[in-house]
């Protein structure tokens, strides 16, 4: 069982559509993180929220922090295929440092 | 550019064998992360150091080992290679000792093992 599930797993959308990916947990967090991946390099850090309820925005992306701190969403506006990547949620919980599983976003041009 | 350096790029070896990955972290940082990431299990951490002393430890096999050195740069050493070991392996590098603060990820090393 993995501690954070991220939905969708697989995205593929049309360059100037709208999406929205999440992630989700049955536990607490104090804080989580968004990481964007891209194709043979490793995560680059997007945010982090730490207030249930925040909303951060990063130009076109949105992020939201669930009220109860268990779980988050990302939105993009108008996506560009400057945009494909893989998105991680992650999490830090006691001195350990989990990752999502990850959803695989594609914007053709 | 993070700044966060591996070597090699690139490895290759065969079941049983051992290796040695290398990290440099940024300039100024004194924590090294170590991570895991394959198709099946994602993106799984290893271990921290922070300033030479091993921090925290997460799902890594007793087959592997970590040191980080005087210099601040990091070994991960592989031994008795077993196929399910072929993954990308990322060093990453922070400031503090806290988990939580930004990592900064260098470009990875894939190991094929065969």
């Amino acid at each position: 069982t993995q501690l954070l599930e991220q939905s969708p797993q697989f995205l593929s959308i049309q360059e100037g559509e709208n999406l929205t990916v999440y992630c989700n947990s049955s536990s607490v967090f104090s804080s989580l993180q968004w990481y964007r991946q891209e194709p043979g390099e490793g995560p680059v850090l997007l945010v982090t929220v730490v207030t249930g309820g925040e909303v951060k925005k990063l130009k076109r992306l949105t992020f939201q922090f669930g009220d109860a701190r268990k779980d988050s969403s990302l939105h993009i506006t108008a996506a560009q295929p400057g945009d494909t990547g893989l998105y991680l949620c992650a999490v830090t919980t006691g001195n350990q440092f989990y990752f999502g599983t990850g959803t695989s976003l594609t914007v053709i041009p | 550019d993070s700044g966060v350096t591996q070597t090699p790029k690139h490895l290759i070896t065969a079941t049983g064998q051992r290796v040695t990955l290398r990290c440099s972290p940024r300039s100024g940082d004194l924590s090294v992360y170590w991570y895991q990431q394959s198709l099946d299990q994602g993106l799984q951490f290893l271990i921290q150091y922070y300033n030479g002393e091993e921090r925290a430890k997460g799902n890594i096999l007793e087959r592997f080992s970590a040191q980080q050195f005087p210099d601040l740069h990091s070994e991960l050493n592989l031994s008795s290679l077993e196929l399910g070991d072929s993954a990308l392996y990322f060093c990453a590098s922070s400031v503090g000792d806290r988990t939580f603060n930004e990592q900064f990820f260098g470009p990875g090393t894939r190991l094929t093992v065969l």
